[in-house]
């Protein structure tokens, strides 16, 4: 079975705290996500990666970066905390034969 | 408008009832997928298609590509069904990339 895990459950942090959330995969897949999920929103592509090393903006990259320097790792980056970060946050892998993603089981901010 | 559409966007059910949630998307698209969310955040696949129908236990899920649409459909309902379910395209032109929908909280009362 492939794992996604993601650093922590919850976490509360406050505004202009450089916040790192962690994802980690073990089926060597290619491709790596980060989702942010809101009420009414559904969730909403940050940034991904195809490789390590490689990334591309999503569709909310503002106030993110993210770093990928090994295949199993993919982190995502809060430079500068705020209250409008509040959500939660979803890491998935995908194999790029299949296209399935698997995600892992979400962190919880809070920004105060 | 958003490209994928749900609906309803809330729904309960009684125990044994038989569920049908739509989805309904507005690009060309190379695959379709359902997808499941328990309270408390995780997040399950259930069905990739691109033409057909697929059946899995109690939960069928069918597309129809010439009109945009898809429909899951939950048989023999039962509480332990109650999430979130959540429909994503793959568009022919994105690549690798999934556009969600806002899903569908459903509950199944005993």
């Amino acid at each position: 079975d492939v794992k996604v895990t993601q650093s922590s459950r919850y976490l509360v942090k406050r505004t202009g705290e450089k916040v790192f959330l962690e994802c980690v995969q073990d089926m060597d897949h290619e491709n790596m996500f980060w989702y942010r999920q809101d009420p009414g929103l559904g969730l909403r592509l940050i940034y991904f990666s195809y490789d390590v090393k490689m990334k591309e903006k999503g569709d909310i990259p503002e106030g993110y970066s993210v770093s990928r320097e090994k295949k199993e790792r993919f982190s995502l980056i809060l430079e500068s905390a705020s209250t409008n970060q509040t959500s939660m946050y979803l890491c998935a892998s995908q194999t790029s034969s299949t296209y399935e993603q698997y995600f892992g089981p979400g962190t919880r901010l809070t920004v105060t | 408008k958003n490209e994928v559409e749900q609906s309803p966007q809330n729904l309960t059910a009684q125990e044994g009832e038989f569920i049908t949630i739509n989805c309904s998307y507005s690009v060309g698209i190379s695959a379709l997928h359902w997808l499941q969310q328990h309270p408390g955040g995780g997040i399950v696949s259930l069905f990739m298609l691109s033409s057909g129908k697929k059946k899995h236990g109690r939960l069928i899920a069918t597309i129809n590509i010439q009109e945009k649409h898809s429909s899951l459909h939950i048989t023999a309902s039962h509480p332990r069904d109650s999430a979130v379910y959540i429909c994503a395209v793959r568009s022919a032109t994105s690549g690798s990339r999934l556009t969600f929908g806002e899903g569908t909280q459903l509950t199944v009362n005993p």
